[in-house]
């Protein structure tokens, strides 16, 4: 069983549409993560929710809105898509809010914009 | 930012042993030096991790200087998929994100 599932795993869209990413962890873990890896391969955290509750925002546009039903999944749901979207992004699950504990990342979605 | 500096890139053989460096001379007491990992096309693996003293798992060794400015994970084996991106990263006590460098491309080569 994948402890961390993201769908879909490749994302083509056009400029100035909606779409969302979802984000599943069958670990039960308290915390998730939404992480962003540019085109120079710099990953940084863009989320975090503990317990369906917004913890980090790392100042990401109001176009990017997370959502969490419930501790298992963290969905990413992102408004008027520009170019600049694109990456690949990762979502990623630790045991509890103190990063010292191993966080499990999903295998990606590479989100193209055109 | 991130506050750890790592060689760009490094090859090694395979079945030899890979040392990868991490200089971290910012480091304070309460700090962790963690590793992780991240295959083409894959998402970041956890590795180790450790505060002062050295530290061995399944995957790998962490060897931790004395004065904790530094640190190199021990890869005791190296196959070729240990080809990865390798990440060393300080994480404060009680900190809630993982704040990613550059890290280091490890080749291995047949």
């Amino acid at each position: 069983d994948t402890a961390v599932s993201q769908t879909p795993k490749y994302l083509v869209t056009q400029m100035g549409n909606d779409k969302s990413i979802k984000c599943e962890q069958n670990l039960g873990h308290d915390t998730m993560y939404w992480y962003k890896q540019d085109s120079k391969k710099f990953l940084k955290i863009m989320f975090s929710y503990n317990n369906k509750e917004l913890i980090i925002n790392e100042t990401v546009p109001n176009r990017f809105s997370p959502k969490s039903p419930d501790k298992a999944h963290l969905n990413l749901h992102i408004n008027s898509l520009e170019l600049g979207d694109s990456a690949v992004y990762f979502c990623a699950s630790s045991q509890s809010l103190v990063v010292g504990t191993e966080a499990f990342f999903g295998q990606g979605t590479r989100l193209t914009v055109v | 930012d991130a506050k750890t500096t790592q060689p760009t890139s490094m090859d090694c053989a395979e079945g030899r042993a890979a040392n990868l460096p991490c200089n971290h001379s910012t480091i304070s007491g309460n700090e962790y030096v963690y590793w992780y990992r991240q295959i083409h096309s894959q998402g970041p693996q956890y590795i180790i991790h450790g505060l002062k003293n050295n530290e061995t798992n399944e995957m790998a060794s962490l060897i931790i200087t004395e004065d904790r400015k530094s640190s190199t994970l021990i890869l005791p084996h190296a196959t070729l998929r240990d080809t990865a991106v390798y990440y060393c990263i300080e994480i404060i006590q009680g900190a809630q994100k993982l704040v990613f460098g550059q890290g280091t491309r490890l080749t291995i080569n047949p």
